[in-house]
């Protein structure tokens, strides 16, 4: 089974420019979740996605956010972008996102923020 | 809030030796699950060990095993028998039944050959 991939792999933007990073989980997954890891704040859960619905939500500004579409793929879009915005943005996959359930984590993407 | 603490950012063992990780955790629930990630440099996040909460036998998944102490909101990661393999950050996890996710900042382990 593939595992849970995430594109682009790198990423290079300017400030105040918008961005755009999609997660393709594992076939059969439909819960997606987002984390920002930086070295300052480690992770940091963004948000997570179910049948297409946002379920839970992190502390980030609304600059911050994602959508799901009916694949289960799911995408993550951070506007006007900030130099703090740099950082390793993970996803993860479970079946139904159930608490007792275990994440399987993308690659990452790496955005840097110029 | 919930929040999890790793105090040792950086550690080191001899290959063939034990090393111990530590972890703490805040909450003021009573169910919830406890996670020990891998993060070898430049590649993805992989599950070590898990805990439930409610379960009072330790964890353990071959060379790696896990303290749990529930009263103190202790949950430690033993990695017996260290091999170059294991270098990597380990960030310990907390899940809510709420479904959110606490990590944290990572124990950068370096395995000595």
């Amino acid at each position: 089974k593939a595992g849970v991939t995430q594109t682009p792999r790198y990423l290079i933007k300017t400030r105040g420019q918008q961005v755009t990073l999609s997660c393709s989980p594992i076939s059969g997954h439909r819960s997606v979740s987002w984390y920002q890891q930086t070295p300052g704040q480690g992770l940091q859960f963004l948000f997570e996605y179910f049948s297409e619905t946002q379920r839970n939500k992190g502390n980030f500004p609304g600059r911050f956010s994602g959508r799901q579409f009916s694949n289960s793929r799911s995408e993550m879009n951070v506007s006007t972008l900030e130099l703090g915005d740099s950082a390793l943005y993970l996803c993860a996959s479970s079946r139904v996102g159930g608490w007792l359930e275990t994440q399987y984590f993308g690659p990452g993407t790496r955005l840097l923020v110029l | 809030a919930q929040t999890v603490t790793q105090s040792q950012p950086e550690m080191s063992v001899q290959e063939a030796e034990t090393v111990t990780l530590s972890c703490t955790y805040d909450t003021s629930e009573s169910d919830y699950y406890l996670f020990w990630y891998k993060q070898p440099p430049s590649r993805q996040m992989i599950l070590v060990i898990r805990q439930e909460a409610y379960k009072q036998q330790n964890a353990t998944e071959n060379r790696f095993s896990v303290n749990f102490q529930k009263a103190a909101k202790s949950f430690s990661l033993k990695i017996s028998d260290s091999q170059l393999g294991d270098a990597a950050m380990y960030f310990c996890a907390y899940r809510t039944t709420g479904n959110q996710f606490y990590f944290g900042t990572g124990t950068s382990l370096t395995v000595i050959p």
